[in-house]
């Protein structure tokens, strides 16, 4: 069975602070995806990557894939109180139903 | 907004009740996948629908059964509820089953609690 395992679960910050958040799994996947779900939300795609090292940037998130193809990590620069929610990462294969992760509850505070 | 709809959004059931869960996908996708999402947990896959047929199933009991129509929404049924199938039910919706590259756009969810 292939597991995902976050860290930290929960993060409480303030405003303008830096974070990252981990996603690791003792198996490799062919792709990855990071989702934020917001209360009483279903979630919502970020990104998607696929290559070993492979770095993405959207506006102030950058997310990594590892080497491997092991782990990621989720980088937020300059946080603000609109990121708040439950970021979840999914690992998959081809052919097979992505498996999530318990997700990082991150909380900014203004 | 994802365009996919589910309904109802909130549900209270007794233990041994029978539930029936709704979900529209989005508009031109084939493909519906259902997910449990316990608190403090992330979703659990239960099973996927690809052109009205079941495409891969989680470790889920067979008192969770679903279907899909030939519009591609989709029902997710459990029978004899346990107190343990208290949960948001996510539907996300996509195009061509397990395709390499598939994007689940989700609904808002259906939060069940059994008593």
């Amino acid at each position: 069975t292939q597991l995902l395992e976050q860290s930290p679960q929960f993060l409480s910050i303030q405003e303008g602070e830096n974070l990252t958040v981990y996603c690791n799994s003792s198996s490799v996947f062919s792709s990855l995806q990071w989702y934020r779900q917001e209360p009483g939300e279903g979630p919502v795609l970020l990104v998607t990557v696929v290559t070993g090292g492979e770095v993405k940037k959207l506006k102030r998130l950058t997310f990594q894939f590892g080497d491997a193809r092991k782990d990621s990590s989720l980088h937020i620069t300059a946080a603000q109180p609109g990121d708040t929610g439950l970021y979840l990462c999914a690992g998959g294969n081809y052919g097979q139903n992505f498996v999530f992760g318990p997700g990082t509850r991150l909380s900014v505070l203004p | 907004e994802t365009g996919v709809t589910q309904s109802p959004t909130h549900l209270i059931k007794t233990r041994g009740q029978q539930v029936t869960l709704r979900c529209s996908s989005q508009s031109g996708h084939n493909t519906v996948s259902w997910y449990q999402q316990a608190l403090g947990q992330g979703p659990q896959f239960i099973f996927q629908y690809y052109r009205e047929e079941e495409n891969g199933r989680g470790n889920f009991p067979p008192r969770f059964s679903g279907l899909q129509f030939p519009n591609y929404s989709s029902e997710l049924n459990v029978n004899a509820l346990e107190l343990d199938d208290s949960a948001l039910y996510l539907c996300a919706s996509s195009l061509n089953g397990r395709a390499k590259g598939n994007i689940q756009y989700f609904g808002a969810g259906t939060r069940l609690s059994v008593l």
